[in-house]
């Protein structure tokens, strides 16, 4: 059963617009969300990150939202570049916990393809 | 300068063939990871180590085998037992039980058993 999700397989947006990438989780115990961004053939590079103390967090054209409650977040570019154009993964860990016994693991989403057109 | 690498970039083997992937980090980092991704798929972890000489399967381990005898190596083993070896297999590296949470991954290895 998955517990992180990204619903869209893909998301178009033009150049200059706002993308907004969503991602779900199950597990209540995940108190560490984390976007990565990852180009073809390559090795995902880590974005932007979020505590569970926190609903929000802001870094440049990047801010990712946290709905505790809703066990929702997401990430906004804004605006967004013909370079933001890659797969955005999402993913938990429930760091504090230990969650698994495995403390630092991280449980990915299946990615969301970004396609920023000029 | 500090980082994941991976070795070969691509890598081709026959059915039946044990193949092992190379990673090495020059970051100190404790911590090391094996995942693997496929197509419209996310990455699926096969295995980590948090300490030198410990390691521990994760969540698709079946056909594959590791060894940490170093804090900077963590090569992977893909044996026959694999059912579907082809994939792009992704070394990740992190500090540790504690503080950074990220983790850090090298450029992949993507292998075709033909």
């Amino acid at each position: 059963d998955q517990q992180v999700k990204q619903n869209s397989p893909s998301l178009s947006v033009q150049e200059g617009r706002i993308s907004i990438l969503n991602c779900d989780y199950t597990n209540s115990m995940f108190d560490y969300f984390l976007w990565y961004k990852k180009y073809p053939a390559e090795g995902p590079t880590f974005l932007i990150s979020i505590s569970s103390i926190k609903d929000k967090n802001e870094d440049g054209r990047f801010t990712v939202f946290l709905n505790k409650s809703a066990k929702h977040l997401s990430l906004h570019i804004v605006p967004s570049q013909p370079g933001d154009s890659a797969v955005y993964f999402c993913a938990a860990s429930a760091f504090l916990l230990g969650y698994g016994g495995s403390q630092g693991n991280l449980i990915f989403g299946k990615g969301t393809k970004l396609s920023v057109k000029p | 300068d500090g980082g994941i690498t991976q070795s070969p970039k691509y890598l081709f083997r026959k059915e039946g063939q044990n193949v092992t992937l190379s990673c090495e980090q020059n970051l100190n980092h404790d911590a090391m990871y094996w995942y693997r991704q496929d197509p419209g798929q996310g990455l699926r972890l096969i295995y980590y180590s948090q300490i030198v000489n410990d390691f521990q399967k994760g969540d698709i381990a079946e056909g594959y085998s590791v060894s940490r005898e170093k804090k900077e190596s963590f090569p992977l083993t893909v044996t026959s037992a694999q059912k579907n070896p082809t994939a792009f297999y992704l070394c990740a590296s992190s500090p540790g039980l504690a503080g950074i949470k990220e983790q850090f991954f090298g450029p992949g290895t993507r292998l075709t058993v033909l």
